[in-house]
């Protein structure tokens, strides 16, 4: 199993322009989200998803979308990047069960110039 | 909107057991404790969860309070590659709803362990 895979692990943005982080899971997991981590900050999140076809926002959802099409897919679009965007982001998923731990990609490291 | 509390550093030495707390006052009963841990540049890894009972596995020991309101990460003998931040948060699987998937992180523990 390849667990959680982002791409691209790395991305320089100008500001305005658009892009797509991609996440995939092979695992069948049924729940997955994005966190952004910045110096300092901790993880926070932004989007989460239980389901195909159900998000919902976290807490700094603002200027990011997504969707989810599929069960293995969970990608998160930056329509118009800012500066205030460059971060880290970390893609995460599970099953829906309490016993079921998170399991994380390795991150992609954005800068909105 | 993190529920839990936790320092945002502590120091060990090597091979000395390491207790890293976490507070959770507004605990609700069907919250479940999980642990994490950060290693530099990588994403966060699981570490134990539980519910109410102290719980043990390869990596570490959980012990929870009585009422709950607070828990303790234990690392029996720490080494130099359990220097990471250390989160704890608390995952609801009461409602399938809107309150099922946001799992707040905040800023964790940092670690620091001395040779």
């Amino acid at each position: 199993n390849a667990g959680v895979t982002q791409t691209p692990k790395f991305q320089v943005l100008k500001t305005g322009q658009s892009m797509t982080l991609q996440c995939a899971q092979d695992m069948n997991h049924e729940y997955m989200s994005w966190y952004r981590q910045d110096p300092g900050m901790g993880l926070r999140l932004i989007h989460y998803s239980v389901g195909a076809g159900i998000t919902d926002q976290g807490e700094v959802p603002n200027g990011y979308n997504v969707s989810r099409s599929t069960t293995e897919d969970f990608p998160l679009r930056l329509l118009s990047a800012a500066p205030s965007q460059t971060s880290v982001y970390f893609c995460a998923s599970s099953f829906v069960g309490v016993n079921s731990p998170l399991h994380f990609g390795n991150g992609t490291r954005l800068t909105v110039t | 909107d993190a529920k839990t509390t936790q320092p945002n550093s502590m120091e060990s030495n090597e091979e000395e057991p390491v207790h890293l707390p976490c507070n959770h006052s507004t605990i609700s009963g069907t919250d479940y404790i999980h642990w994490y841990r950060q290693l530099p540049s990588q994403g966060p890894e699981y570490v134990i969860h539980g519910l109410t009972s102290n719980v043990n596995n390869r990596m570490a020991s959980l012990a929870i309070a009585e009422d709950r309101k607070s828990s303790t990460l234990i690392l029996h003998r720490a080494t130099l590659r359990d220097a990471a931040v250390y989160y704890c948060i608390l995952r609801d699987q009461a409602d399938r709803g809107s309150t099922l998937g946001r799992l707040y992180f905040g800023r964790g523990t940092q670690l620091t362990v001395w040779p």
